[in-house]
């Protein structure tokens, strides 16, 4: 079945340090992926998005891109903010089922950022 | 525009007992999910609902079951509660079902002791 493979954490940064988490998946046909972020006490918020293949999906400075021939999804940001610590789930949303909004989720990576 | 909105926030059960979670959508929204977050099994797809019907649903038990309402609503019952079904609820709703960009509540944290 489809699933997603983000690596562990905890990831521990200096501020205005680079930043990558690694995602990869395994899915039939061509899904959609996201990520995620979670801050303590709350729910998750969407951070950025892509649908099809080469498509980068961007917000707050985060970027990743869609690479099919790697099946991946990899998070990075330039220059990480104390403000950028959190969890982030890499997920997918896959299509081989007919319509459906289900998420298969990565484990989650822990981002410490410090000042 | 409101966002999701789930109640309660926390709630304590006991062992054998049945609890009911609500979460109600963005406004026009029409699709709700719902997911379980643990520890130690990380974030898993309970079910989700789109127009009143259940449009698919995740491997848990029988215990867990949902319904949604015409003003798309919904709520989820787990019955004899199980020390294991400790955990994070969390309810995300979008406009329409298939791959559309959906909206997290705060969730609902159960323990049951």
């Amino acid at each position: 079945g489809d699933s997603v493979t983000q690596m562990e954490g905890p990831v521990t940064l200096s501020e205005e340090a680079c930043l990558t988490i690694n995602c990869t998946y395994t899915a039939t046909g061509y899904p959609s992926l996201f990520w995620y972020v979670q801050y303590p006490g709350e729910g998750l918020q969407l951070l950025l998005k892509a649908t099809k293949a080469d498509d980068k999906g961007s917000n707050k400075g985060f970027e990743a891109t869609y690479r099919k021939e790697t099946t991946s999804f990899h998070l990075e940001k330039g220059s990480v903010q104390v403000s950028d610590s959190a969890v982030y789930f890499c997920a997918l949303s896959g299509r081989g089922g007919g319509a459906t909004n289900k998420l298969i989720f990565g484990t989650g990576t822990l981002l410490a950022v410090q000042p | 525009k409101a966002g999701v909105t789930q109640t309660p926030r926390y709630l304590i059960k006991t062992r054998g007992q049945q609890v009911t979670l609500s979460c109600s959508p963005i406004s026009g929204h029409r699709s709700v999910s719902w997911y379980q977050q643990t520890p130690g099994q990380g974030l898993q797809f309970l079910f989700e609902y789109f127009s009143e019907t259940q449009r698919n649903k995740g491997n848990f038990p029988g215990r867990f079951s949902g319904r949604q309402f015409s003003n798309s609503r919904s709520e989820m019952n787990v019955s004899t509660l199980e020390l294991g079904d400790s955990a994070l609820y969390l309810c995300a709703s979008s406009l329409q079902i298939g791959g559309d960009e959906q909206y997290f509540g705060p969730g609902t944290r159960l323990t049951v002791t």
